[in-house]
């Protein structure tokens, strides 16, 4: 019973690198989410989609780029990562939007020096 | 527009004495409430759901939440705490329409034997 699989789950990076973190639901969702943790800050939205193909912004979006070629994965860019974005970042999915619950993934830990 | 306002970062108590975390929300629509609870180092879970059914929600480990329209608040209790309590709370809004979900800030649970 997987839910919802980050991966990887931890992470350090040189000021300047790329990666993508890779999310992975097995619960049929069309919506999926990326957040941000930070002290303090509680959870903010990098991007979300809701459906295979399409990607919107949230509120914290410039820095990262999104793609959802397939309805279960949901993958996260980091073209030129920053100390700003050293982060927890969690994936969520949601059957629909509206209300609907999300359900969260274990989280993946990035730390950019 | 949409927002959650959770009261005090970090609340302690006792085990065994009441439990109460504190949350306010600012929604144009009739909005869902949530609350999810973040163990260390894991994911969100959802702890329960208000979805206009009944303004008394119950949710899992014994813990409800009311929801008071007059006072625009969902705050989360729980009659006696336990050690295992111990956890971030975040309180979450979603209007009827729309996709995003809003997070407070979170409240920091610390139950003292």
């Amino acid at each position: 019973n997987a839910g919802v699989t980050q991966t990887p789950k931890f992470r350090v990076l040189k000021t300047g690198q790329s990666m993508t973190l890779l999310c992975a639901q097995d619960m049929n969702h069309e919506y999926m989410y990326w957040y941000r943790q930070d002290p303090g800050m509680g959870l903010r939205l990098i991007h979300y989609s809701v459906g295979e193909g399409t990607t919107a912004k949230g509120e914290v979006p410039d820095g990262y780029n999104v793609s959802r070629l397939k309805k279960q994965n949901f993958l996260l860019g980091l073209e030129s990562a920053a100390p700003s974005q050293t982060s927890v970042y969690f994936c969520a999915s949601s059957l629909q939007g509206n209300g609907n619950t999300i359900y969260f993934g274990e989280g993946s830990w990035l730390t950019v020096v | 527009a949409q927002s959650v306002t959770q009261l005090g970062s970090h609340v302690s108590v006792s085990e065994g004495a009441l439990v109460l975390l504190r949350c306010n929300y600012s929604s144009s629509v009739p909005p869902y409430l949530f609350w999810y609870v973040q163990y260390p180092n894991q994911g969100l879970q959802l702890l329960l759901k208000y979805t206009s059914a009944a303004t008394l929600v119950k949710g899992i480990n014994g813990f409800e939440a009311e929801f008071k329209k007059s006072e625009t608040s969902f705050h989360l209790t729980k009659p006696s705490a336990h050690m295992s309590d111990a956890a971030e709370y975040f309180c979450a809004v979603s209007a009827n329409t729309g996709n995003q979900f809003y997070f407070g800030t979170g409240t920091s649970l610390t139950v003292i034997p």
